[in-house]
């Protein structure tokens, strides 16, 4: 059964970069039916899709991040991650991976999630 | 971006209730509608992918429905562990969005 586990720091200080890895397990990241996704939810907030990258390396991001969030996969280690520059107190926030529908019919559902990482904003 | 509000935010529901959440996009998104259940310390689970389409291992009491720009969840005969927070989420268009989310708590 394909599981998604995030890992990365806890706590990053402001204006530094945020890292974080997905690495997935009981299935290959090179699937041609999938892309694999990030997701965040602030404190007490709602879901925020972050971006979207498929294992060719197409991404696709979201606007409102002002270019600050980078995505690469790595198919040797069968990982994806996230790089988020600049990051302020708002950057903190509940960090999913998601395994992302892309079938032309269902494209973009996040059917397989990670257990999520709090990751935290402060100095 | 593709704005998606939910209604209500928040319910209050008995065991053994029928509950629906509604979902209203910006503008059509045909059937790229998707619904989760969240709940406090657990990753988000997909119940609804395209509208109506219930995902696998997710029980036949979650149902969704609509087009176009209206939506709805509906779950009947409510148990113990449904009480949680529903999202749903638009992927007509880059940026994806989520609505607001709607609780549904313990009458």
């Amino acid at each position: 059964q394909l599981q998604l586990q995030e890992s990365g720091p806890g706590l990053v200080k402001p204006s530094e970069t945020l890292s974080l890895t997905c690495t997935v397990s009981g299935g290959s990241i090179s699937s041609r039916s999938h892309y694999w996704g990030w997701v965040r939810q602030p404190p007490g907030k709602g879901l925020e899709w972050i971006g979207n990258i498929y294992y060719s390396g197409a991404t696709y991001y979201n606007p409102s991040l002002k270019s600050r969030a980078t995505t690469s996969v790595d198919t040797s280690k069968n990982q994806f991650s996230l790089r988020l520059t600049s990051v302020t107190a708002a950057d903190t926030a509940i960090y999913y991976c998601a395994r992302v529908t892309s079938a032309i019919t269902t494209q973009g559902a996040f059917d397989i999630w990670g257990q999520g990482t709090l990751v935290t904003v402060s100095s | 971006d593709i704005q998606m509000t939910q209604s209500p935010s928040s319910l209050s529901a008995s065991v053994g209730d029928r509950v629906t959440i509604t979902c209203r996009a910006s503008q059509s998104i045909t059937t790229f509608l998707h619904w989760y259940q969240a709940r406090p310390g657990k990753a988000p689970k997909l119940l609804i992918y395209v509208g109506s389409t219930l995902q696998s291992g997710i029980p036949s009491r979650f149902s969704g429905s609509g087009s176009g720009t209206d939506f709805t969840l509906t779950i009947s005969n409510v148990q113990p562990e449904d009480f949680a927070t529903y999202y749903c989420q638009q992927s007509y268009s880059v940026p994806y969005t989520f609505g607001q989310g709607t609780k549904v708590e313990i009458k």
